[in-house]
């Protein structure tokens, strides 16, 4: 299967502080998708983006299909940002990294 | 609208007990998605359905493990002879293919083996 690699695992920041968290894959692939879970483990949409870039209010997401990476920009983080954000790429099948942990701190 | 729901939001059940899993996709999504994830990990794809044709279960971890997607739509996964590392929180995702393999989650079934 496709090794999807996060980085970096853990991350503490100060609230309103920005960050970038990095998603690497081992293979092309035709889908791929920022997840958000909260501390209630519930997985929350942020950006579909096989390609290209993408911006919702403060997060935007960046894919460079060719070199097999995309990266994901938190700015001015609130402590509600705090979670686990998970890669996933594929095809039909979705194979998911684990994760980057964010703590943000008021 | 109403999204990906799974019942029972969690499960105890005793070592060698078979239990089942329900998840009701998104209306209208024609794929259907089963995941694991133990304590601290990222999710472990398990099997996927798409419309009519031949489930893909090259994720399932043994033949205790199997699931059925009936009519389309609602899909049960049933875990038989249950161990205690089965024990993880199994979500369920379902996505409208022909707008790309954008998924949703569902809350997750946490389930205990004791």
């Amino acid at each position: 299967g496709i090794q999807v690699e996060q980085s970096p695992p853990d991350l503490i920041l100060q609230e309103g502080a920005n960050s970038t968290l990095r998603c690497n894959f081992s293979d092309s692939v035709n889908n791929l998708q920022w997840f958000h879970q909260n501390p209630w483990g519930q997985l929350i949409n942020l950006f579909y983006i096989p390609s290209g870039t993408k911006q919702n209010g403060r997060l935007s997401a960046t894919t460079v299909a060719t070199e097999r990476y995309s990266l994901l920009y938190i700015s001015s983080s609130q402590t509600t940002d705090s979670g686990v954000y998970f890669c996933a790429v594929g095809g039909n099948q979705f194979y998911f990294g684990t994760g980057t942990s964010l703590t943000v701190i008021p | 609208g109403a999204g990906v729901s799974q019942s029972p939001s969690n499960k105890v059940t005793e070592k060698g007990k078979d239990v089942e899993l329900r998840c009701d996709p998104i209306s209208g999504h024609t794929a259907l998605y089963w995941y694991r994830q133990s304590l601290g990990q990222g999710l472990e794809f398990l099997i996927y359905f798409q419309g009519n044709s031949a489930p893909d279960k090259s994720g399932l971890p043994s033949d205790r493990f199997s699931a059925e997607r009936t009519g389309g739509s609602v899909s049960t996964l049933t875990i038989q002879r249950t161990q205690q590392e089965d024990s993880a929180v199994y979500l369920c995702a379902s996505s409208l293919v022909s707008q790309g393999y954008e998924q949703y989650f569902g809350p997750g079934t946490r389930l205990t083996v004791t």
